[in-house]
């Protein structure tokens, strides 16, 4: 069974960069069947993908093109886990802030974190 | 790419059956059978109900059925219960290789 355990601070500072944690536990980060997905929650924006790396020989990245330029999805295998960073922060980037696991022409995301509010604030 | 388009609410009585549709376009929910649906209650995470448009996955009761015809999918809850008043949002893969959600239905059991 695949469980996904988020970290992270809750509060950044504008113009600073967010960084979250997902830990995994089942699952490798670096399997062929898999891809790690972040998504966000806010009441303005509702649910909004983020972007998913992925380990096909070698590693992939998709983007959502809203956010396109300001976030890096890395995934680390020694530690079985994958981060986000979105660099320069703004209020709008407060969010709830979830990870996901989707499957190889599996589109859809199953199991989810247990979310992470991060609010951008002076 | 844009939101797929959900209706804000829908309400019915125990025992009713609901539908929820979800409008995407011919990049995403018209393209592939990759629609998902996951129900929400305040303060927790989204599960996944329905998965490759009308799939469920295992513990999901079989009151919950997903359609899809052209660009618009829909989610139908028979039976309607208590237990199902909740967020219910639709997710699609698109033509960019990203996935893209409807702006979610509010689910009102009477």
């Amino acid at each position: 069974q695949v469980q996904l355990q988020q970290s992270g601070p809750g509060l950044v500072k504008p113009s600073q960069t967010l960084s979250l944690t997902c830990a995994i536990s089942g699952d490798s980060v670096s399997s062929n069947t898999a891809a790690w997905n972040w998504i966000r929650q806010s009441p303005s924006r509702g649910l909004e993908w983020l972007g998913r790396t992925y380990y096909r020989s070698k590693w992939h990245y998709d983007y959502a093109e809203s956010v396109k330029s300001r976030i890096t999805i890395n995934a680390d295998t020694s530690q079985n886990q994958f981060s986000l960073q979105v660099n320069s922060v703004t209020p709008e980037d407060s969010a709830v802030y979830f990870c996901a696991r989707s499957g190889y022409f599996k589109e859809y995301l199953q199991p989810w974190g247990q979310g992470t509010l991060v609010t951008v604030s002076s | 790419q844009s939101a797929l388009t959900q209706p804000a609410s829908v309400s019915g009585s125990p025992g009713q059956s609901i539908t929820i549709s979800c409008t995407g376009t011919s990049s995403d929910v018209g393209r592939y059978d990759y629609v998902s649906w996951y129900q929400q209650h305040p303060g927790k995470a989204p599960k996944l109900m329905i998965y490759d448009v009308s799939d469920r996955p295992s513990g999901v009761s079989n009151r919950f059925s997903g359609f899809k015809s052209d660009n618009t999918a829909s989610l139908t809850i028979s039976g309607l219960q208590a237990e199902d008043e909740a967020d219910y949002y639709c997710a699609s893969y698109t033509a960019s290789a990203t996935l893209v959600f409807g702006g979610g239905t509010k689910v009102t059991v009477l």
